[in-house]
């Protein structure tokens, strides 16, 4: 059973739309990021958060912003979705132990 | 900066077929190393891991070793099965800064036919 979870799972929008992707994990854990998957499948860290009220931009430019006003909540916005937003977003968590926790991960699509 | 290679797929093996999936990486001082694996339409999972060169991280019948004089963490099965076809992914976690940076291969698809 997933301790993280990201809803929807797949999402179709019109260009210009505001758009949140929601995750949340129940493990406590403090550090949450979000990448994005790229159809050739490899992985960009575009936020991350060490707790809360703590975000930072990875180290792919991207026009999304997050918030973490809560531990296990770490949402993910676009405030006017293009086209070139189209991708698989994936949230993940880390606690004391060595490996993330993803999530299923949204398969998001703009027309 | 910190990189990690992986072979590139998609590759293609019979069930039973022995199964090698090349990881190097490139990083400063004693990076921490990890294969995930993904299935179709899901997220990534931590499939093992080694932290210290020598070290032996197995899981599922996967087992990579870490080898510092070759830089590499490459990925074994004895024997594929039709369920593991997936995209595998090797990473490398290094300290960096007072914070850790991970670092993600490109993922190589892995299919394994009847």
């Amino acid at each position: 059973e997933a301790d993280i979870y990201q809803t929807p799972r797949y999402l179709v929008i019109g260009t210009g739309k505001k758009i949140t992707l929601e995750c949340s994990q129940t493990m406590g854990h403090d550090k949450m990021y979000w990448y994005q998957q790229d159809p050739g499948m490899e992985l960009h860290l575009i936020h991350y958060s060490y707790g809360v009220n703590s975000t930072e931009k990875g180290d792919l430019s991207s026009e999304s912003t997050v918030s973490r006003i809560r531990t296990e909540h770490f949402p993910l916005t676009l405030e006017s979705a293009r086209p070139s937003h189209t991708s698989q977003y994936l949230c993940a968590s880390k606690g004391t132990d060595y490996g993330y926790t993803f999530g299923s991960g949204t398969r998001l699509t703009v027309v | 900066g910190d990189s990690v290679t992986q072979m590139e797929g998609p590759v293609t093996l019979s069930e039973e077929a022995f199964l090698t999936i090349n990881c190097t990486y490139t990083a400063t001082g004693y990076p921490s190393l990890f294969w995930y694996v993904q299935y179709p339409g899901e997220g990534l999972q931590l499939l093992l891991k080694a932290t210290k060169a020598d070290d032996k991280g197995s899981n599922k019948g996967f087992e990579a070793t870490y080898r510092k004089e070759t830089t590499s963490f490459h990925l074994e099965k004895g024997s594929v099965q039709v369920s593991d076809s997936a995209v595998y992914f090797c990473a490398l976690r290094r300290n960096s800064g007072g914070y850790q940076k991970v670092t993600f291969g490109t993922g190589t698809k892995l299919q394994v036919i009847p």
